[in-house]
């Protein structure tokens, strides 16, 4: 069972230019969310999905775009990189089942914008 | 901004030793969870306390809530240098998302 999967693990990127993170689960959850990491403030929430075909933006969403085709993809894509966006990427994916909640995450990918 | 803020921001400690850290939130929420992070990793899952529950056990790590100071605290005994990490507590305040505190960095010394 490979849980949540994130690729690429580091990239480094100049200014103006565009990528897509990928983020896959096999767990069937519905929920599935994008957070970056910077030191000393914890995680923010980029976008999240509850369920295929619906996204909506959490704290800082400027600069990002998600999709959600498929209830396994969640990618993150970056329209023009700015250094601004230098940090650490983790997708997660949420599972719920009566008292029991709590949220998976991939390995992470290291972005740098130079 | 941040629901939730872990104190101390950094705690170096021997092994054996007993390893507290504390949570403060702002608003009223339904749970509160801790999750670990090893160094280059993803986030992994501790342990939920619920709004109506006072305090939870796994293993060695003790949880308690006190919804009325809006505060958590997570102790984890008898500290192994793998317990080395840093320690997040989310709240769920109702919404689809949890919200992270900025973390504490715990060093265990061997």
């Amino acid at each position: 069972n490979a849980g949540v999967t994130q690729t690429p693990k580091f990239q480094v990127l100049k200014t103006g230019q565009s990528m897509t993170l990928q983020c896959a689960q096999d767990m069937n959850h519905e929920y599935m969310s994008w957070y970056r990491q910077d030191p000393g403030m914890g995680l923010r929430l980029i976008h999240y999905s509850v369920g295929a075909g619906i996204t909506d933006q959490g704290e800082v969403p400027n600069g990002y775009n998600v999709s959600r085709s498929t209830t396994e993809d969640f990618p993150l894509r970056l329209l023009s990189a700015a250094p601004s966006q230098t940090s650490v990427y983790f997708c997660a994916s949420r599972f719920s089942w009566g008292k029991s909640e709590k949220l998976f995450f991939g390995s992470g990918t290291q972005l740098s914008v130079l | 901004s941040q629901q939730g803020e872990e104190d101390p921001q950094a705690l170096s400690i021997q092994e054996g030793e007993n390893a507290t850290m504390n949570c403060s939130y702002k608003t009223s929420i339904n749970n509160l969870q801790w999750y670990r992070q090893n160094s280059g990793r993803g986030l992994v899952h501790l342990i939920l306390i619920r709004s109506n529950e006072r305090e939870k056990h796994s293993g060695r790590l003790r949880v308690t809530l006190d919804t009325s100071k809006k505060s958590s605290s997570l102790l984890i005994t008898a500290s192994r240098a793998a317990d080395t990490a840093s320690y997040f507590c989310a709240t769920d305040a109702g919404g689809q998302n949890f919200v992270f505190g900025p973390g504490t960095r715990l060093s265990v010394l061997p």
